[in-house]
């Protein structure tokens, strides 16, 4: 079974700062995909990067990047120089053998002007 | 990029009636969809694995009779909300699997409001 954890259900920054967000993932299954998506208030599932269990380099997408520590089980996602229209619920899934997501319980991300 | 377009968006029902929403994959074929439930604040749960010409395969604890799944083409997969409750109340979100099987695209969900 996969599981998925995110600890912090809410977090406030401040416009231009960076924030992180933590996810940690559980899996049996030896090669897995790990997503971050953006859901704003409309409902949207917005992709915004994914890193696969044996790339080396961690990814990164414009203002995204993804902490990828594979021993630790960790796929955190940075988002640098927050803008307003960053609010929104962010998720982190997995994708296992069977192209099933798992997602993640959330974090609300407020930026603050 | 690949666009995944769902209908209604949003509807509401009285209590008893059924309703239809539709998933559709516009710009590639999908022979895998997915559907998906969201509680107002939660995560999303997944409900079911739709599969061209094939019978859906349900996660535990939803109801197959309640949730009807049909996936009759490779761009178009329907679910039936049957006898509808007010507790089915939910935001419900498709998505279908890329050609490559890596990837999944959603669609921008459907809000139902049963009555």
């Amino acid at each position: 079974a996969q599981k998925i954890t995110q600890t912090q259900p809410g977090m406030f920054v401040q416009e231009k700062e960076a924030v992180t967000l933590d996810c940690t993932y559980d899996t049996s299954d030896p090669s897995y995909g790990l997503f971050w998506y953006k859901q704003p208030s409309s409902g949207e599932m917005i992709f915004l990067i994914y890193q696969g269990s044996y790339d080396q380099q961690n990814a990164t997408e414009g203002r995204y990047s993804l902490n990828f520590q594979k021993a630790r089980k960790s796929a955190n996602l940075v988002i640098s120089a927050s803008q307003l229209g960053d609010s929104a619920m962010y998720f982190c899934a997995m994708r296992g053998n069977d192209y099933k997501l798992s997602f993640g319980a959330g974090t609300t991300v407020t930026v603050r002007a | 990029g690949a666009v995944v377009s769902q209908h209604p968006s949003w509807v509401i029902c009285k209590s008893g009636t059924s309703v239809k929403i539709e998933c559709r994959s516009l710009d590639f074929q999908a022979t895998t969809m997915f559907w998906y439930r969201q509680f107002p604040k939660q995560s999303l749960m997944l409900m079911a694995t739709s599969n061209e010409g094939s019978k859906a395969t349900y996660e535990q604890g939803v109801e197959k009779d309640k949730f009807l799944i049909n996936h009759a083409s490779l761009t178009l997969s329907t679910l039936t909300v049957t006898s509808a409750h007010p507790e089915d109340s939910s935001f419900y979100i498709c998505s279908a699997r890329s050609p490559s099987g890596t990837e999944q695209y959603f669609g921008p969900g459907t809000r139902l409001t049963v009555t």
